[in-house]
């Protein structure tokens, strides 16, 4: 089992939509947890970090779960450049950053 | 600078060589991090540095591989006697502390 698991999707929806994504996580020693978005052959860029207490940066929200060890993103009105993968990341105390394999979503007009 | 730099951005080489690949953080990011990408996966992680120590070298596959950062600040990623199965993308990170990281163009390697 891998340690950070995504549905690879594909998730494919109407421009307006809202879409949600999970990532679980089986080390609990996990400290910090992240979401980054990856376009075609472009190296990931950091779309936000995800707190206890759930965070909110215009359409998107994140949220953590650790008694249940996953993580979530919600995408509201989806726009055609939403269009990428998203990976989950999660690290431990120790600094290990550990991706997951990504969910990709493609936002169709 | 203002962002990660990796050099090359593309490298082509035979069978059996030996390659560098190299990354230069943003400055004042105290980790750094190596991965590997395949196409339809996720950064693998490779090694992890807190200044110029390893901190966590787990991810590197075998001992082929082996990466330096004896300043504290840029990296170099070396691959003895590579293999076809060592083509992928090499991304570099680097970040302050715990925080969320930053990530290089990557180097695409090939090795035919």
């Amino acid at each position: 089992r891998k340690e950070v698991e995504q549905d690879p999707g594909p998730f494919n929806v109407p421009e307006g939509a809202t879409v949600a994504f999970n990532c679980t996580y089986s080390n609990s020693a996990s400290q910090s947890f992240f979401w980054y978005r990856q376009d075609c052959r472009k190296e990931p860029k950091l779309l936000m970090s995800v707190y206890s207490s759930g965070n909110e940066d215009g359409r998107f929200t994140a949220q953590l779960n650790r008694a249940s060890q996953y993580i979530s993103l919600l995408i509201r009105d989806s726009k055609l450049s939403d269009s990428a993968t998203y990976l989950c990341v999660v690290n431990t105390n120790a600094g290990k950053s550990t991706f997951g394999d990504g969910t990709t979503l493609t936002v169709k007009p | 600078g203002a962002g990660v730099s990796q050099t090359p951005s593309n490298k082509v080489t035979e069978k059996g060589k030996y390659v560098e690949l190299r990354c230069d953080p943003i400055s004042g990011h105290t980790a750094l991090y190596w991965y590997r990408q395949s196409l339809g996966q996720g950064p693998e992680f490779l090694i992890y540095f807190q200044g110029t120590g390893a901190a966590d070298d787990s991810g590197l596959p075998n001992d082929r591989f082996f990466a330096v950062r004896p300043e504290g600040s840029v990296s170099t990623l070396k691959i003895q006697r590579t293999e076809r199965g060592d083509s992928a993308v090499y991304l570099c990170a680097s970040s302050r502390g715990q925080g969320a990281a930053f990530f290089g163009q990557g180097t695409r390697l090939t090795v035919v």
